[in-house]
């Protein structure tokens, strides 16, 4: 199957600051990119789908100015969450799709903690 | 709305055992449905994907079947081994590719 990568794995970050997050497919153009948020002992989230070339697009309850989302190549999407707060500490993993393949391909995951 | 859930929510084995995990849906209009494993702080590994057209698929130990009328897909694993040891999650995909998660089962095999 296609590769997935995320970077960096795990962040600590202090409340305020931004953090940004990587998604990359490594041997595959990903026309989509998803982004999840997964808290503790909780099943994964999506929080937004994003397309190369355009605005991403977010779930009901998604901060989009929070949680921003760039797609600006086939093989990279970034979340950005901005002014992070101790609420934002969760998992976050992406999943990459292309039209030539029949599923999604998901990434390792980032694990933020926000003091 | 969608909504997925998964039973039992936890699971402990001794190994050697054969195992059913059971997802439900409440929506049958779904495209596929896709089982992943889990392991503590990592990211998904993909078990098996069954279009909303086949009834199951099969991978080594694994086997997952789908009943789409009913709203129910099940995950059996054979001669259940230690490190099968992790969370199962099942996830619909309702054909706009944004999958829907269940709620997941741990499962503990023990030697």
């Amino acid at each position: 199957g296609a590769v997935v990568s995320q970077h960096p794995s795990w962040v600590i970050c202090k409340s305020g600051t931004s953090v940004k997050i990587e998604c990359r497919s490594l041997d595959f153009q990903a026309t989509t990119m998803f982004w999840y948020r997964q808290f503790p002992k909780q099943s994964l989230m999506l929080m937004a789908t994003s397309n190369e070339g355009s605005k991403a697009t977010y779930e009901q309850g998604v901060e989009k100015d929070k949680f921003l989302i760039n797609h600006a190549s086939l093989t990279l999407s970034t979340l950005t969450v901005t002014s992070a707060h101790p609420e934002d500490s969760s998992f976050y993993i992406c999943s990459a799709h292309s039209a030539g393949y029949n599923e999604q391909f998901f990434g390792p995951g980032t694990r933020l903690t926000v003091l | 709305k969608q909504e997925v859930t998964q039973i039992p929510a936890a699971l402990s084995v001794p190994e050697g055992e054969n195992l059913v995990l059971n997802c439900s849906f409440t929506d049958s209009a779904i495209y596929n449905l896709q089982w992943f494993r889990q392991d503590p702080g990592k990211g998904l590994t993909s078990l098996l994907l069954i279009q909303s057209s086949q009834r199951e698929q099969t991978s080594g130990r694994l086997n997952a079947s789908l009943d789409k009328s009913s709203g129910r897909s099940t995950l059996y694993i054979a001669a259940s081994q230690p490190g099968d040891s992790a969370t199962y999650l099942c996830a619909v995909d309702p054909g706009t590719d944004k999958l829907i998660f269940g709620t997941g089962t741990r499962l503990q095999v023990f030697p």
